[in-house]
């Protein structure tokens, strides 16, 4: 099993301009979660799934983010504008038995 | 509340045992985590511990669950270098359909 896995690593972009964040979680598991880290504020949880279907997303900062999940091997978290406040790195994570969450290796975004 | 708290920094030597503790609030919850964070990766599921439980033993990991004082503590025996990193503990909520709440984090710094 790959594990979560996200793209893009590392995203540098322009203040204005539309970021997409992707995962793709372990196949079976049912949860999927979005999460931001900053030094700031720690680990925020911005919105998760289940069976695809988006169940709390209060922790989506703005109506500039949205999040998407087609299907249960893909999720798409898209910001736009972009601004330099949204630099962070951006973790997915899914589950299955126990909830114990695997995460993703991340997507540190920066935007100048 | 839905507050899980860790005290932000420990300090050992290499060799020493490292005892990381945590707090939380929900006498309902069902499971208890700890997660490890090295630089620049995500966080990694160390172990976890039913709440019916007191201990848990795990190589050189011991968890401990006090439910009367809603205390949970992560033990490291013989704490290496490569354990440096940031542990977070996190509990799931009964009921919360597998949303974790996680601590801010204890920044653990082994010195040689």
């Amino acid at each position: 099993d790959a594990g979560v896995i996200q793209s893009p690593r590392h995203e540098v972009t322009e203040m204005g301009q539309e970021v997409t964040l992707r995962c793709k979680p372990i196949s079976g598991h049912d949860y999927l979660f979005w999460y931001r880290q900053t030094m700031m504020r720690g680990l925020e949880l911005l919105i998760y799934f289940n069976n695809n279907v988006p169940i709390d997303d209060s922790g989506m900062p703005e109506d500039r983010f949205s999040a998407k999940m087609p299907n249960a091997s893909f999720s798409t978290l898209k910001i736009q504008p972009s601004e330099p406040r949204d630099s962070a790195v951006y973790f997915c994570a899914s589950s299955g038995f126990n909830y114990g969450y695997t995460f993703g290796s991340g997507t540190r975004l920066t935007v100048v | 509340g839905e507050d899980v708290e860790q005290s932000l920094f420990l300090s050992v030597r290499e060799g020493d045992s490292s005892v990381i503790n945590c707090t939380y609030t929900d006498s309902s919850s069902t499971y208890l985590y700890w997660y490890k964070q090295e630089p620049g990766a995500g966080l990694q599921l160390l172990t976890y511990i039913f709440s019916n439980m007191d201990m848990k033993q795990d190589q050189r990991l011991t968890v401990l669950l006090n439910k009367k004082d809603k205390h949970l503590s992560l033990r490291i025996a013989d704490t290496q270098t490569g354990d440096s990193a940031i542990y977070f503990c996190a509990e799931i909520l009964k009921g919360s359909q597998g949303n974790l709440i996680f601590g801010k984090g204890t920044k653990l710094s082994v010195k040689p």
